[in-house]
């Protein structure tokens, strides 16, 4: 348990479905992030949340659509989306975004998304 | 160039032996690595982070940072069936807006 909660765990979806994915952190954290992990590919970086703004998008296809109400949950808002698109769908959560010592990255989960 | 590069393995390792797991990274400016493992169907969790030049060690696990060089690596000594495993080397990398770059992973397995 890393206090980084994400729902569902499994999710199949057809491509004209709107799914979300859900993700709730119990760190007292700022900084939330999703990060998609695809067979042999390295994790990939898709969205950063620092106090509830996005500061980054990592060129992420529109039909993924992230919402941050508050510094504690998360969402990834899922519609029309590709077979390509199946992956583990990791939520993480750090205190804040500086790369010092001590500020780590601690992971969810995941979610396990099959686009059929 | 990848920007953080690591050898996908698979690694095999006898139990008892010393595992060995290496990652290079392309920003000379880093200033900060991590290890992360990751169990088959499991989110990655941290094991070891490293700030500095040189060696340290934590239980069985030692991280060395060589910045001139651009490589980190993970040993792993007295191997245990439980350390099979993917790991992750992470980098922070400094092209104006830090943030945390992941390797493909190296699987490692400890053969009893």
């Amino acid at each position: 348990e890393t206090g980084v909660t994400q729902t569902p765990r499994h999710l199949v979806m057809g491509m004209t479905n709107k799914k979300s994915l859900k993700c709730e952190q119990h760190l007292g954290h700022n900084a939330m992030y999703w990060y998609k992990q695809s067979a042999k590919k390295p994790l990939e970086l898709m969205f950063v949340y620092n106090f509830k703004e996005q500061t980054e998008n990592n060129s992420v296809p529109s039909r993924f659509s992230p919402e941050c109400p508050n510094s504690s949950h998360l969402f990834l808002h899922l519609h029309t989306l590709q077979p390509e698109d199946s992956a583990l769908y990791l939520c993480a959560s750090s205190q804040d975004l500086s790369g010092s010592s001590g500020n780590t990255i601690y992971f969810g989960e995941g979610s396990w998304l099959t686009v059929v | 160039q990848k920007e953080v590069e690591q050898n996908s393995g698979p690694l095999s390792v006898p139990e008892g032996a010393i595992a060995s797991l290496n990652c290079t990274y392309s920003d000379r400016g880093s200033q900060s690595f991590f290890w992360y493992r990751q169990y088959s169907g499991k989110s990655p969790e941290l094991i070891m982070s490293i700030y500095s030049n040189g060696d340290k060690e934590d239980g069985r696990f030692t991280a060395q940072l060589n910045k001139a060089s651009q490589y980190v690596s993970l040993l792993i000594r007295d191997s245990q069936p439980s350390d099979s495993a993917t790991y992750l080397c992470a980098v922070i990398l400094n092209f104006g807006n830090e943030k945390l770059t992941f390797g493909t992973g190296t699987r490692l397995t400890i053969i009893p």
